[in-house]
């Protein structure tokens, strides 16, 4: 069974830049969430989507956002990227969403220079 | 605001040492307190669920417990390959996949 994939799995950015980062949910899991990682902060939620529908958000500016498609795939984009910006970004994915077993993938590295 | 709080940062053991993690979480409504392992480079892997205080639940040489206000990671006899950060997170409120994660603790066992 395959797991969660994210792509890509490390980038390179510059100010002001933007990025798109994607995530394959495992096959049957509808819920798709996402997480930042960094040094300082640990792991903080992002959004969360379930069928299309974003259902929870986190304490994150407007500049970071996300979508699903409708084949429970996700993407989560950041716009006018800042040097803060710079993390470990995590996708997790569940069947439906109401629990804290995630399945997480390994993760896009984000560096903003 | 919910919080946890791991202790400590870093624990370095020889093999065999048996230790503890430990997890304080502040949270209205827990619905539950989980467990996780993270190796460099690679997302968290999940380790247990606990629901209620009282409970307990072990996979080999992890056993974890949980109180009203805090959760510990025993790891009895451990072997390098136990090495890893370890996360707890708390799960409250709407009961979606929101997840509050502590910072870790980075286990560095010696052979």
């Amino acid at each position: 069974k395959a797991g969660v994939t994210q792509t890509p799995r490390y980038l390179i950015k510059t100010r002001g830049q933007q990025v798109t980062l994607s995530c394959s949910p495992i096959s049957g899991h509808r819920s798709v969430s996402w997480y930042q990682q960094t040094p300082g902060q640990g792991l903080q939620f992002l959004f969360e989507y379930f069928s299309e529908t974003q259902r929870n958000k986190g304490n994150f500016p407007g500049r970071f956002s996300g979508r699903q498609f409708s084949n429970s795939r996700s993407e989560m984009n950041v716009s006018t990227l800042e040097l803060g910006d710079s993390a470990l970004y995590l996708c997790a994915s569940s069947r439906t969403g109401t629990t804290g077993e995630l399945f997480f993938g390994e993760g896009s590295r984000l560096t903003v220079l | 605001e919910d919080q946890v709080t791991q202790s400590p940062e870093a624990l370095r053991l020889q093999e065999g040492e048996s230790s503890s993690l430990n997890c304080s979480y502040t949270v209205s409504g827990l619905r539950g307190l989980f467990w996780y392992r993270q190796d460099p480079g690679k997302g968290p892997e999940f380790l247990f669920t606990l629901y209620s205080a009282g409970e307990e639940k072990e996979k080999e040489r992890l056993k974890a417990t949980l109180t009203k206000k805090e959760s510990f990671l025993h790891i009895t006899a451990p072997k390098p390959e136990d090495s890893a950060t370890y996360l707890c997170a708390v799960q409250a409120g709407s009961g979606y996949s929101t997840l509050t994660f502590g910072k870790g603790t980075m286990l560095l066992v010696s052979p």
